[in-house]
């Protein structure tokens, strides 16, 4: 089974405008960790965002906030105020903190984010 | 931010020479360093985790005799691709996290390997 889930392959956002980036996550851990990462054109993974299982409130970074529905499994990345800049792929990962893990994550499939005048 | 540095950032090769790609931390420690595959519009694949002083730990599938990997100090790991092939042609890229454990992941910017 899919550990992460992305069922966006591509979005296309108006500059300005908010989007939502979908990841749903499977796990029977009950400590692990959620990640965002913004992969642009250039290769280089950039990091964004992080929720941990514990955690109460919904992790924010600037524009970038994290919509942690635990329940639901999800941790869906939200951007405000979208830039073109911001025009990247976006892969959601998991890292589940059992004693038995060595920080490994694991990556869905990625989210192709386009956002356009 | 934690800076991750990746030499070389591109390499082309012949088929069945060896490519050696460095991955250093420059401005924290890191026990722990990764390094992953991507395909062109794939996900990160992991191939290995290594920890400083300690043999690293291989994905299954990875063949650990062909992508070689030495962490030898708290800032420095080596991925060697030895007789390289055309299959090998990919994108690597690093990552470390730091000592306090349970760290974020900060990547490198990746190499990007051609094998003629």
């Amino acid at each position: 089974a899919q550990k992460i889930t992305q069922t966006q392959p591509g979005m296309f956002v108006q500059e300005k405008e908010a989007v939502t980036l979908d990841c749903t996550y499977d796990t029977s851990d009950p400590s692990y960790g959620l990640f965002w990462y913004k992969q642009p054109s250039s290769g280089e993974m950039i990091f964004l965002i992080y929720q941990g299982s514990y955690d109460q409130q919904n992790a924010t970074e600037g524009r970038y906030s994290l919509n942690f529905q635990k329940a639901r499994k999800s941790a869906n990345l939200v951007i405000s105020a979208s830039q073109l800049g911001d025009s990247a792929m976006y892969f959601c990962a998991m890292r589940e903190d059992s004693i038995y893990n060595t920080d490994k994550l694991i990556f869905g499939t990625g989210t192709r984010l386009q956002v356009f005048p | 931010g934690a800076v991750v540095s990746q030499h070389p950032s591109r390499v082309i090769c012949k088929s069945g020479t060896s490519v050696k790609i460095e991955c250093r931390s420059l401005d924290f420690q890191a026990t722990t360093m990764f390094w992953y595959r991507q395909f062109p519009k794939q996900s990160l694949m992991l191939m290995a985790t290594s920890n400083e002083g300690s043999k690293a730990t291989y994905e299954q599938g990875v063949e650990k005799d062909k992508f070689l990997i030495n962490h030898a100090s708290l800032t420095l790991s080596t991925l060697t691709v030895t007789s390289a092939h055309p299959e090998d042609s990919s994108f690597y890229i690093c990552s470390a996290t730091g000592t306090s454990g349970l760290d974020t992941q900060y990547f490198g910017p990746g190499t990007r390997l051609t094998v003629l």
